[in-house]
């Protein structure tokens, strides 16, 4: 089975420019979760989807971030316009039977680097 | 202000004992915890997790303790090996009450790189 796959795995990009980075998660799982991870910050919730609706977007920094998820196989978390202290590993999760464990399912990161 | 805390950045163990990672946390709110395991250039992946309603839960080599008057959980690794070196993170959220388990809305600590050596 395939797992949480995101795009692009690195991006080098300067400052002022738009970045896209994309997520597909796990086939038949209704949350989707991004998050950002830094060595000052760690690991931080930035938003999260149920049912492709943002159910709480409080983690997003600023309005220069923006997450949609047109529909339940596809989301972005765009960053526009990019600055240095963007730069981190930006992991997309998803989860699906919430009568288990709850755990969530990750993808492998995407390391954003803005000069 | 870090509602989930790992004071522990980094933990070395011989390989064969055992390794006890430590979490805290502030928020009474919380009451469904996860543990995660992190390699380098990956995602993290779930580990174990324990409700609020139990004060330990076990799975093979891994058992997680809750301490909820201290506000206090750790996870024991008994034995350790090499292959269990990695970053842990400890993780807490509030409990689904209409379907058990967690929201999914994660809080996480910084995590603990713990290095088991042969």
């Amino acid at each position: 089975d395939a797992g949480v796959i995101q795009s692009p795995r690195h991006e080098v990009t300067e400052m002022g420019q738009e970045v896209t980075l994309r997520c597909k998660p796990i086939s038949g799982h209704n949350s989707l979760f991004w998050y950002r991870q830094t060595m000052m910050r760690g690991l931080e919730l930035l938003i999260y989807f149920n049912n492709n609706v943002p159910i709480d977007d409080s983690g997003m920094p600023e309005d220069r971030f923006s997450a949609k998820m047109p529909n339940a196989s596809f989301s972005t978390l765009k960053i526009q316009p990019s600055e240095p202290r963007d730069s981190a590993v930006y992991f997309c999760a998803s989860s699906g039977d919430r009568i288990y464990t709850g755990e969530l399912f990750f993808g492998e990161g995407s390391r954003l680097t803005v000069l | 202000d870090q509602q989930v805390k790992q004071n522990s950045p980094s933990l070395s163990v011989q390989e064969g004992r055992i390794s006890i990672l430590n979490c805290d946390y502030t928020n009474s709110m919380f009451d469904y915890f996860l543990w995660y395991k992190k390699y380098p250039a990956e995602g993290p992946t779930f580990l174990i997790s324990i409700s609020s309603i139990k004060d330990k839960n076990e799975d093979g080599r891994f058992t997680v303790f809750l301490n909820k008057s201290a506000k206090h959980l750790s996870l024991h690794i008994v034995p350790s090996q090499p292959g269990d070196s990695a970053v842990y993170f400890c993780a807490a959220t509030k409990e689904d009450m209409n379907y058990g388990g967690s929201q999914g809305n994660l809080i996480f600590g910084k995590g603990t790189k713990l290095s088991v050596k042969p």
